[in-house]
């Protein structure tokens, strides 16, 4: 069964930095793209980038591009999401999901809320 | 980058009713890389249909995709209460791989 497991809830301060967690299970991790999205509080959801685990090769959405981090830990069948400054209009919840080749989000992750706050 | 709008924002209708929820793009989206995913209250997001139509694994043949080039439709034939979700559509035929803004499903 594919699974995908996400760590915990955060609350972090602005300008702390932060790395969350997402670990594949049931499927070759290698082989499939990881995406991340971004749901605010009340709002929709938006798509931040994709991680491809083999090569780590990596495409941001413009949005996204220079905000945040992705990397994987192909030992560890676990991609991340990470901040190196936080701020307060990152809170949101945060949803990994494995893309079927490059193109949908086939299954996802529980999510992670992030709550920045001073 | 492909901008999508969805209509109605919305959408509230009896059990056994008829559902058609669109979705339409600033441009043509590539080979019509589509896709619709049901969002209940605290959930994660679920895959219902990819390619404009093709349903994901497991779902009901209620729920049907079409479309083409800016213009697709998701429709629920005989709407049950548990469809009561956010509706949202993605296209994935370039990247940013955006998503609609939702359609809001209210069952009375």
């Amino acid at each position: 069964e594919v699974q995908l497991v996400q760590s915990g809830a955060e609350v972090k301060k602005p300008g702390e930095s932060l790395k969350i967690s997402c670990k594949g299970s049931g499927y070759n991790f290698a082989g499939y793209w990881i995406g991340w999205v971004r749901q605010m509080p009340g709002k929709g959801l938006e798509w931040m980038g994709m991680i491809y685990p083999a090569d780590s090769d990596t495409t941001y959405s413009p949005s996204f591009q220079g905000q945040v981090t992705l990397s994987v830990d192909m030992s560890m069948n676990t991609a991340y999401l990470q901040w190196s400054s936080l701020k307060a209009s990152d809170t949101a919840f945060y949803f990994c999901a494995r893309l079927w080749g490059n193109y949908h989000f086939d299954y996802w992750g529980q999510g992670t809320l992030v709550t920045v706050s001073s | 980058e492909i901008a999508l709008t969805q209509s109605p924002g919305t959408l509230t209708l009896s059990p056994g009713e008829r559902a058609t929820l669109s979705c339409r793009a600033s441009q043509s989206v590539t080979s019509n890389y589509v896709a619709w995913y049901q969002q209940k209250p605290g959930q994660a997001p679920r895959l219902l249909m990819y390619g404009t139509s093709s349903r994901a694994t497991g779902i009901p043949d209620r729920f049907s995709g079409s479309g083409s080039e800016t213009e697709f439709t998701l429709t629920i034939s005989r709407l049950e209460p548990e469809d009561i979700a956010v509706y949202y559509c993605q296209q994935y035929g370039s990247s940013p791989h955006s998503f609609g803004p939702g359609t809001k499903l209210e069952i009375k």
